[in-house]
């Protein structure tokens, strides 16, 4: 069955990284884009990025652009989440799905999310 | 940006119909796809391309779209569907996903 794993999370203190992994299984990972999402304790979801099934292209919201980067490993079944400058609205759990396509795009299966906070 | 717009609550008893509004410009004219979330944390797929279901979601799931509104209908409403909703949609002038506010549907 399809499975997705994230890991990474942590405190970590306003404007540094961490790198977000997202570690999945039960489907042809370099056949399928990939997204990251985040959602605030008590809050709504939020897109935070997508990447093509090849790498080829990427998409990010204009909260954490240039400041994120989504990249994958296709030989390794991973997909990944780097985040610099962080700040403490970027505290939230962060997770990772698997994009589909129809008519637009959206995430068909997710994980159980990994918790970033960002605290001094 | 666009926006969606879905009403903060719905309450309905078990056994009757819910149905769970999403407002956008012109959204008729995208795909939407709803997400239901229950404490776990992970949401749910349970609507894609405004009326199809993933396998494994019931019948009792069905979802319109038309000119400024996309709905989510859950028929025979249960206990067990007590939970908040999102509706989404890609924005492909600006590509990016976008979602809703969220519905917190409550089983009376």
């Amino acid at each position: 069955q399809v499975q997705l794993v994230e890991s990474g999370g942590g405190v970590v203190q306003p404007g540094r990284s961490l790198r977000l992994s997202c570690a999945v299984s039960g489907f042809t990972f370099g056949s399928y884009g990939m997204h990251w999402f985040r959602q605030t304790p008590g809050k709504g979801l939020e897109w935070v990025a997508v990447m093509w099934y090849d790498g080829s292209d990427e998409y990010y919201a204009d909260s954490v652009r240039g400041r994120f980067t989504i990249s994958r490993d296709n030989s390794k079944n991973r997909v990944y989440l780097q985040m610099n400058s962080l700040r403490a609205d970027d505290t939230a759990l962060y997770f990772c799905a698997r994009a589909a396509y129809a008519g637009g795009w959206y995430g068909d299966y997710w994980g159980q999310g990994t918790l970033v906070s960002v605290s001094s | 940006s666009y926006v969606l717009t879905q009403p903060p609550s719905v309450s309905v008893a078990p056994g009757q119909t819910a149905r769970i509004t999403c407002g956008g410009n012109n959204i008729g004219s995208k795909s939407v796809h709803w997400y239901q979330q229950k404490p776990g944390p992970a949401p749910v797929l349970v609507v894609y391309d405004d009326s199809d279901r993933p396998s494994g979601i019931p019948e009792r799931f069905s979802g319109s779209n038309s000119e400024n509104t996309a709905t989510l209908t859950i028929s025979r409403v249960e206990a067990g569907d007590e939970a908040d909703y999102y509706c989404q949609v890609w924005d492909s002038r600006s590509d990016v996903v976008v979602f809703g506010g969220g519905t917190k549907l409550t089983v009376l």
